[in-house]
């Protein structure tokens, strides 16, 4: 049973350059969160998505960040003109309905803007 | 506003001594309690769990001790091991709440275990 599938690990981008991040859920799992970890800092939420549907993107920043999870296939988030301070780690995590306090971590996408 | 604050950032212990570290919690409402273990490269992986009914909870050579009135609570790693190098995260979330799938998070503890 394959567990929560991240890529790219890394990614460069340049100042400008959209990024794409990516994340397969466990098998089983219909639940999607989304985590950035800065530098020195702990995770924080981005975004909760279920099937097509968005639940709670509190936690994104208003501008250039959007998120998704269609029907087929995996998650994805997007990131539009990178600025260096969205340099991070950012994970993805999935659970099956009602389990969400027990998700279940990615490897994480490293982002890089130079 | 930080509402899950961990401490301390960094702790070296040496191989067989007790790690113990600390987290403290703002929001009353939070009534779930896990603390995730991180290694270099990987995603936070979960440890152990407390939910507020319970005073401890013991998995192994993990604890967790917990004080309601305090609003704070500690993980306790006994004869701790080189191979417990790891950054650790304790975190927040509201199970019964209408946010029960935030996790908020403590900033981290690098702990090393010299051999």
């Amino acid at each position: 049973n394959a567990g929560v599938m991240q890529n790219p690990r890394h990614l460069v981008r340049r100042r400008g350059q959209e990024a794409r991040l990516r994340c397969s859920p466990m098998k089983g799992h219909s639940h999607v969160y989304w985590y950035r970890q800065l530098p020195e800092e702990g995770l924080k939420f981005m975004v909760y998505l279920q099937k097509e549907n968005i639940i709670d993107e509190s936690g994104m920043p208003k501008e250039r960040f959007s998120a998704e999870f269609p029907k087929e296939g995996p998650s994805i988030l997007r990131i539009q003109q990178v600025v260096r301070g969205d340099s991070a780690a950012y994970f993805c995590a999935s659970s099956p309905p009602g389990g969400a306090y027990q998700a279940f971590f990615g490897q994480g996408t490293r982002l890089t803007v130079v | 506003q930080q509402q899950v604050k961990q401490s301390p950032q960094s702790l070296i212990v040496q191989k067989g001594g007790i790690s113990i570290i600390n987290c403290a919690y703002e929001n009353t409402a939070f009534d779930y309690f896990p603390w995730y273990q991180q290694f270099p490269g990987k995603g936070p992986a979960l440890l152990i769990a407390i939910r507020p009914d319970v005073s401890e909870k013991k998995e192994g050579r993990f604890t967790i001790s917990f004080n309601k009135s305090a609003k704070q609570f500690s993980l306790h790693i006994m004869d701790s091991q080189p191979g417990d190098s790891a950054t650790y995260f304790c975190a927040a979330s509201r199970i019964g709440g209408g946010s029960n799938y935030k996790l908020t998070f403590g900033k981290g503890t690098l702990l090393t275990v010299n051999p």
